[in-house]
């Protein structure tokens, strides 16, 4: 069974702080990773997948597979960032992602 | 392009009575998707549906039914609202490449 786990439910960092919001999963295939956030009031949005190996807004993401893990990370947080962020896994022939639960980040000034 | 949209934006309804969630793209993908948002429990598939004219259950079906008669739209129907189906009701789509596109979302209360 497919399972991603976000340990925290929440983060909380001041401004220029570096973030790393953890994101472990649980698959026997070989998994597609991605980051997704929703800021206040607003739908989620695809923040970035492992397989672009992109910089989105300063965040970048590595795949563990030895680890499972997929954690974010931003060397300096900015106020802006504040949002909730989900992890997921997509599968192959399965287009629907599993979520986690999501951890809210919070960057105060 | 709007992408995905949703109605109502939000809802406020009887225990026991019906309602449908209206979801519509104007992307031309051919998966769409129900997820529900429960605090603490993250985004729960409920419904998908890979292609028009076919639809498979999610996570948490129960309580739920879909139909997917052509490729923009996938209805969502309660056919007899509880309380436990108070959430905020997300549909989305897929691309070739597998991102998701999610509408604004519908709040849902039963009371």
């Amino acid at each position: 069974a497919q399972r991603v786990t976000q340990p925290e439910k929440l983060l909380s960092v001041f401004k220029g702080a570096p973030v790393e919001l953890k994101c472990n999963y649980s698959y026997s295939g070989s998994p597609e990773l991605f980051w997704y956030v929703q800021y206040s009031r607003q739908r989620l949005q695809l923040l970035l997948r492992h397989i672009s190996r992109e910089s989105i807004k300063g965040f970048t993401a590595d795949l563990n597979k030895g680890e499972t893990s997929f954690h974010l990370k931003k060397p300096f947080a900015q106020e802006e960032d504040s949002a909730m962020y989900y992890c997921a896994l997509g599968s192959t022939g399965r287009r629907a992602l599993t979520f986690g639960s999501g951890t809210r980040l919070q960057v105060q000034p | 392009t709007a992408g995905i949209t949703q109605a109502p934006t939000s809802q406020i309804l009887a225990a026991g009575r019906s309602m449908t969630l209206r979801c519509t793209q104007d992307m031309r993908h051919n998966a769409m998707y129900w997820y529900r948002q429960d605090l603490g429990l993250g985004l729960r598939l409920i419904h998908y549906s890979n292609t028009a004219g076919t639809t498979g259950k999610g996570e948490v079906p129960d309580g739920y039914s879909v139909s997917r008669a052509n490729t923009d739209d996938f209805p969502l129907t309660l056919a007899s609202a509880v309380p436990s189906q108070t959430s905020v009701y997300f549909c989305a789509s897929s691309d070739q490449g597998g991102r998701q596109f999610f509408g604004p979302g519908t709040r849902l209360t039963v009371l």
